[in-house]
């Protein structure tokens, strides 16, 4: 499975928007970018995933570089719930199908 | 449409004890995966069920751990002779099986080996 670096933490303002940066340079033409969050004492859940082009959906943004070799998580207003580890990974398209997990980026969110 | 249920949430077991995790996936969800959580660190990939058969055990200690997912009823996770190292947050995911499709994740069950 090809790997993903990311910060080990970040901090935000709450009603602010937070980036959150991935890198992964190894990434394959099949690879899709999955993004899961752990919040405190919780099971992990999604948050979004794409392909080639920017995605979004009711929770976050997508931003995909046109090489494919980074990718941003927007949350465009960070509320005190978003405070979580959040986890940039890669799907390959074949093969085996589970998700391998880095050790993520804690966001913290002040109020 | 439950999410996906673990149980027990907490399980404490003395060592050498055997400890059984449970995992009843989403309506509909035929994959299932356990990983599992030491305290302060990531989540591990374990193994990943499919009904009846196993098709990736790579993150599977060799002896002790067992894991499978009948036809019928949840998956069950087994730990036998537990040891302290053992303690951790289990936790167990479904998909669908369409291959990008998100998992879902249960709450987890929280071993404790006293």
């Amino acid at each position: 499975d090809a790997k993903t670096t990311q910060p080990n933490s970040m901090e935000s303002n709450e009603e602010e928007p937070v980036h959150l940066p991935c890198n992964h340079s190894t990434i394959s033409g099949t690879d899709y970018i999955h993004w899961y969050r752990q919040l405190p004492s919780q099971g992990p859940e999604y948050v979004i995933h794409g392909l080639t082009s920017n995605v979004n959906n009711r929770m976050a943004s997508l931003a995909i570089a046109e090489d494919r070799k980074s990718s941003t998580l927007i949350l465009h207003r960070a509320t005190l719930r978003d405070a979580a580890v959040y986890y940039c990974m890669l799907k390959s398209q074949g093969g085996s199908e589970k998700l391998v997990f880095g050790k993520g980026m804690k966001l913290t969110v002040n109020p | 449409n439950a999410g996906v249920m673990q149980n027990p949430r907490h399980l404490v077991r003395r060592r050498g004890q055997e400890a059984r995790l449970r995992c009843s996936p989403m309506k509909g969800h035929s994959h299932v995966y356990w990983y599992r959580q030491l305290p302060e660190e990531g989540l591990k990939f374990m193994v990943y069920l499919q009904k009846e058969n196993i098709i990736d055990e790579s993150g599977m200690p060799k002896e002790r751990f067992s894991a499978e997912f009948p036809k019928e009823g949840p998956s069950i996770l087994r730990i036998q002779q537990v040891v302290r190292g053992d303690s951790a947050a289990y936790f167990c995911a479904s998909s669908p099986g369409y291959n990008q499709e998100q998992a879902f994740f249960g709450q987890g069950t929280r071993l404790t080996v006293v």
